[in-house]
């Protein structure tokens, strides 16, 4: 079956924690994105990778980073320099113009 | 302005009932335009892209006006199933999101 998974699908940490969480997809996509949701809002881009090595802040990275170092694999880490790090985060993927494919998310609280 | 805006809802119609969305957006140079489903706690999911010249499938349609720079999704025959947020979406060089409309369908 090709896809995004995205694990876990709930995460607890604690205050001052880096967590990462992963995202792997099996589309044989080029592009992989991280969003954020918080609730009753919209999705907002925390990072992008176009390619293998190279990828580019989105509109709220501050307190996130990221790593491609294979195609199939977009980890985000959420460091502790994040100040409000609860929230829906979301993985998705898409080849050059297409449709954009989601993962079913992890849910990430922070205590 | 914002980049893509959506009236938040709730939309709340019977069964049966045909409920017409608008969605906004500000960059003239967007390229394509998309309809996702997001149901309570889920990944959102492509609902259908949005055509130049509207485009149609099953009780769904979507329609563009590139100079208003406007989008509409018109869902007629209104199903209990229907019941999610409905995402508009924007593309240039990512995808933008819009915060979503929330179609409540009851019996």
């Amino acid at each position: 079956d090709g896809g995004i998974t995205q694990s876990p699908k709930y995460l607890f940490r604690k205050e001052g924690q880096n967590v990462t969480l992963s995202c792997e997809q099996n589309l044989n996509h080029d592009a992989m994105y991280w969003y954020r949701q918080d609730p009753g809002q919209g999705l907002r881009l925390i990072y992008y990778s176009q390619i293998v090595n190279d990828f580019q802040k989105g509109d709220i990275a501050e307190g996130y980073s990221v790593s491609r170092e294979k195609k199939e694999s977009f980890p985000l880490t959420v460091t502790s320099a994040q100040k409000n790090p609860t929230a829906f985060y979301l993985c998705a993927s898409r080849p050059s113009m297409g449709e954009q494919f989601f993962g079913p998310g992890t849910r990430l609280t922070v205590l | 302005r914002k980049e893509v805006e959506q009236d938040p809802g709730p939309f709340n119609v019977p069964e049966g009932a045909t409920v017409a969305f608008n969605c906004t957006y500000s960059n003239s140079a967007s390229q394509s335009f998309f309809w996702y489903r997001q149901d309570c706690r889920k990944e959102p999911k492509l609902l259908m892209s949005v055509y130049s010249s509207g485009n149609e499938d099953g009780r769904f349609t979507a329609q563009l006006n590139r100079a208003s720079q406007y989008i509409s999704l018109l869902i007629r025959d209104s199903k209990l199933s229907d019941s999610a947020t409905y995402l508009c979406v924007v593309n240039l060089f990512t995808l933008t999101f819009g915060k979503g409309t929330m179609l409540l369908v009851s019996p």
